[in-house]
């Protein structure tokens, strides 16, 4: 399968727990995104990189998150001293290449991964 | 901030009927695009638009950018079992990242 993977697909932690999530995105592609989302929500942009640079974190991404993508390839989400509010399905996307005269190209998504917070 | 809004929330049809879902910018659109997502599934791409006045189709599936680039709509003909799921629209207001609308979750009655 050369679609984009996830792991873990589900995660049940305590409140204050720090979690790690991976992505491995389609092998060619050099955009990698990561998203939120929850119940009846469409997916909320967390942050994205073009290779190994992280390009963009969204406002709404507090200094508990983190994300790497080291050698361009693999990415990690990082949540510190988890919340409950951060329970949610996070979900990964690759992209082929950057912007072609200024559009986004259409985004690969991963299954996701569940978080739930108790 | 830059949104986008979709309606309807939820449609139920019959099977057969027809569907269509609206994606609203009070902000001008740069590059729309739809996606599908199954119930417990993730979103896949459905298409792309880029210009003013665009038409595309994809079967059963015909898709509209509006002229003044402030609206999409989604068109099912004859919808079927299989066309289940939220539809999402979204959009990158040309900074390289996506904003999704609310979504219209379809569901079919048999």
């Amino acid at each position: 399968d050369t679609g984009v993977s996830q792991d873990p697909r589900h995660k049940i932690t305590k409140r204050g727990q720090n979690v790690t999530f991976r992505c491995d995105p389609i092998s060619e592609h050099n955009r990698l995104y990561w998203y939120r989302q929850t119940l009846g929500q469409g997916p909320e942009f967390l942050t994205y990189f073009q290779n190994e640079a992280q390009l963009e974190k969204s406002r709404l991404l507090s200094n508990r998150f983190s994300a790497e993508r080291p050698k361009g390839s693999f990415s990690t989400l990082e949540i510190q001293r988890t919340e409950q509010g951060d329970s949610a399905m996070y979900l990964c996307a690759s992209s082929p290449r950057g912007t072609s005269g200024g559009k986004a190209h259409e985004q690969y998504f991963g299954p996701g991964t569940r978080l739930t917070v108790t | 901030g830059q949104q986008v809004m979709q309606i309807p929330q939820y449609q139920h049809v019959q099977e057969g009927e027809d569907f269509t879902t609206y994606c609203n910018s009070s902000t001008t659109l740069s590059n729309i695009q739809w996606y599908k997502q199954r119930p417990g599934g993730h979103p896949v791409f459905l298409i792309q638009l880029v210009k003013s006045g665009e038409v595309k189709k994809q079967k059963r599936l015909t898709f509209q950018f509006g002229e003044a680039k402030k609206n999409s709509s989604l068109h099912i003909t004859a919808t079927q079992t299989t066309d289940v799921g939220t539809y999402f629209c979204a959009d990158d207001f040309g900074n390289e990242k996506l904003t999704f609308g609310t979504g219209t979750r379809l569901t079919i009655i048999p």
